[in-house]
């Protein structure tokens, strides 16, 4: 099956600092989407992006297709964006349309 | 605008037990998926469904059944409890169509399950 491979594992910024989140996949994707998961647990939908360039407030998102890769950024971070960032996506063919995902970047921000 | 619901939030069981958790996708999603994520973990998927038919499986267990009923509404059932199911279920939904997946996932809160 698909691979997906997120950089780094962890981060650790202060109040107010920008950052930028790897999402890496094996294959061509139908969908790619990043995610939120707060300190509830709950996953927050960031962005729908199988290609292109996004902006949503403080986030924007980049996939290039073609290279294989995802980036989400993250501008002027605040204490709530603290949680894990998982991306996640689906593969061609055999593998439907369920969504694998990284391991996700866990971000702490500091005040 | 309506999101996926997830039954119950926390459920606690103990070993040998059975338990059922229920979703409802959002109106007019003609598609729902499972997923199970561990602590620490990334979510894994279970299993989905198109228009009430079984469209996909992934590592689920044989202890865990799910169906998707005429309401669209599905249910993962879940028996002879074991330490290691102790996770987070998410329920997710879209508008794909069978196979399609190039639409996105709309997860629910999640429902937290423990096993004692």
């Amino acid at each position: 099956g698909i691979q997906v491979e997120q950089s780094p594992p962890d981060l650790i910024l202060q109040e107010g600092a920008n950052s930028t989140l790897r999402c890496n996949f094996s294959d061509s994707v139908n969908n790619l989407q990043w995610f939120h998961q707060n300190p509830w647990g709950q996953l927050i939908n960031l962005f729908y992006i199988p290609s292109g360039t996004k902006q949503n407030g403080r986030l924007s998102a980049t996939t290039v297709a073609t290279e294989r890769y995802s980036l989400l950024y993250i501008s002027s971070s605040q204490t709530t964006d603290s949680g894990v960032y998982f991306c996640a996506v689906v593969g061609p063919g055999a593998s439907g349309s369920r969504l694998t995902f990284g391991e996700g970047t866990q971000l702490t921000v500091n005040p | 605008a309506a999101g996926v619901i997830q039954s119950p939030r926390h459920l606690i069981k103990e070993k040998r037990e059975t338990a059922t958790l229920k979703c409802y996708p959002i109106p007019r999603h003609d598609t729902v998926y499972w997923y199970q994520q561990g602590p620490g973990q990334d979510p894994q998927f279970l299993i989905s469904f198109y228009e009430k038919m079984q469209s996909d499986k992934g590592s689920i267990p044989d202890r865990f059944s799910a169906q998707q009923f005429s309401d669209y509404h599905s249910e993962l059932n879940m028996s002879s409890l074991e330490l290691g199911d102790s996770a987070l279920y998410f329920c997710a939904s879209s508008a794909n169509g069978f196979g399609g997946g190039d639409q996105p996932q709309h997860f629910g809160d999640g429902t937290r399950l423990s096993i004692l």
